[in-house]
């Protein structure tokens, strides 16, 4: 099977730096995607990370260490846009099956 | 625009009334899945379509059926509705890699 574990909240102010983590346990790993969802609406994909390194698109990047069975999810530069929950997701080898994390409401305040 | 569209966005029903949520994708994709939420559990993949005619479980199967009859409609139906189902239901597409999922709008369903 597989799991992952993120935390249920983070909090932060307008413009600073904020770190989402995600750790996994899966047999088999493609790789881990992250989502961002609105309260009511649908997820969007905000990165994917196959290989061990860092991914940045714009103000958020994705990093990945596969020895270690974990990632996290930069947001720099933060906006109030930003509050939303962030889903780290993994597939594991074989599956065709994406596991979720329960997600982590990102709360900034002005 | 490339998009999956769901419908309903609500509904409210009773247990034991049939009733299908549509899903369509204009992106040529060929993997299609259903997702339910529920508050504290993140999202839940129920079915997915590979391709036209091949559908498979997921990890929460029980009480829905699928179908996917042409390659852009991947429509959920559940035969007896029963209050355990009310959730909140997505619809999602895929390239082949699975990397990336583009989601629809949802499906806000309510059994009584």
């Amino acid at each position: 099977g597989q799991s992952l574990e993120q935390p249920s909240e983070v909090t932060a102010v307008e413009g600073a730096i904020v770190q989402i983590n995600c750790t996994y346990q899966t047999s088999g790993f493609y790789g881990l995607s992250w989502y961002q969802q609105h309260d009511g609406g649908a997820p969007t994909f905000l990165s994917y990370n196959a290989l061990d390194g860092l991914e940045e698109t714009g103000r958020f990047s994705s990093f990945l260490s596969r020895s270690d069975s974990y990632g996290y999810l930069l947001l720099q530069e933060l906006q109030m846009k930003d509050s939303a929950s962030y889903f780290c997701a993994v597939r594991g080898g074989g599956s065709y099956i994406p596991t979720f994390g329960r997600g982590t409401s990102l709360i900034v305040h002005p | 625009e490339a998009q999956v569209t769901q419908n309903p966005r609500y509904l409210i029903t009773v247990t034991g009334k049939k009733l299908t949520v549509t899903c369509s994708q204009n992106m040529n994709h060929e993997y299609m899945s259903w997702y339910r939420q529920d508050p504290g559990l993140g999202l839940r993949q129920i079915y997915y379509s590979m391709n036209v005619e091949v559908t498979d479980k997921g990890d929460v199967p029980e009480g829905y059926k699928v179908s996917r009859k042409e390659k852009r409609n991947f429509p959920l139906i559940l035969e007896s509705p029963s209050p355990n189902q009310t959730s909140l239901y997505f619809c999602a597409s895929s390239e082949g890699g699975l990397e990336k999922l583009f989601f629809g709008s949802g499906t806000q369903l309510s059994v009584l």
